[in-house]
């Protein structure tokens, strides 16, 4: 495996249910983040983790809950969303926690909740 | 103001030409400058970066900067169909961090 790997690569759950995203790089990076995609709008930042330390929280929701384990991994647990979190959430990897060679991004996860 | 700006689009274009793409960006202290081409369903790949004033020339790309004016562009010589896509602009902040920010991306379609 080589690159950002997320699974799964689609998600539909109902609004009680509890599941997680997965994320692994295999570049050797220090530093993992989650992104979120809607239509019609930027990516926003939601996470960033260097060293597997959380550095930035930009003020997500607590129905959002990341956990990185190592370097190499990170997740982001889901519970009790709604119909607007629906989108693609993408994970990416950096060199660094400068970002200054920019990122490698996963394939994403694209969640539907209803 | 949004703190990166760029033409939603669609731009469109034939093929063999030039397609022009332009991002402005709100913050002087902006430092590393990156382009992502993101196909329809798909995540966002990167294609360029520029750090410095100028030009920097990658195949069939050229990535433009500057910085007085607060200006970046990307420039698809001999445009082909499977250029069509939409290309975000990225800008990394003096004192972002790792963030980077995002324009919401233009749109490009190149017809046969």
């Amino acid at each position: 495996e080589t690159g950002v790997t997320q699974t799964p690569r689609h998600l539909v759950m109902g609004m009680t249910n509890k599941k997680s995203l997965k994320c692994e790089q295999h570049l050797g990076h220090n530093a993992m983040y989650w992104y979120k995609q809607s239509a019609k709008k930027p990516l926003e930042l939601m996470f960033v983790y260097n060293f597997k330390e959380q550095t930035e929280n930009n003020s997500v929701p607590s129905r959002f809950s990341p956990e990185c384990p190592n370097s190499s991994h990170l997740f982001l647990h889901l519970h009790t969303l709604q119909p607007e979190d629906s989108a693609l959430y993408l994970c990416a990897s950096s060199r660094d926690g400068q970002g200054g060679y920019g990122y490698t991004f996963g394939s994403g996860t694209r969640l539907t909740v209803v | 103001q949004k703190e990166v700006e760029q033409n939603s689009g669609p731009l469109s274009v034939p093929e063999g030409a030039i397609a022009s793409l332009n991002c402005t960006y709100s913050d002087r202290g902006s430092q590393s400058f990156f382009w992502y081409r993101q196909y329809s369903g798909k995540s966002p790949e990167l294609i360029m970066s520029i750090y410095s004033n100028g030009d920097k020339e990658d195949g069939r790309f050229t990535a433009q900067l500057n910085k007085a004016s607060q200006y970046v562009s990307l420039l698809i010589r001999d445009s082909q169909p499977s250029d069509s896509a939409t290309y975000l602009c990225a800008v990394k902040r003096e004192t972002s961090g790792s963030r980077l920010t995002f324009g919401e991306g233009t749109q490009l379609t190149v017809n046969p």
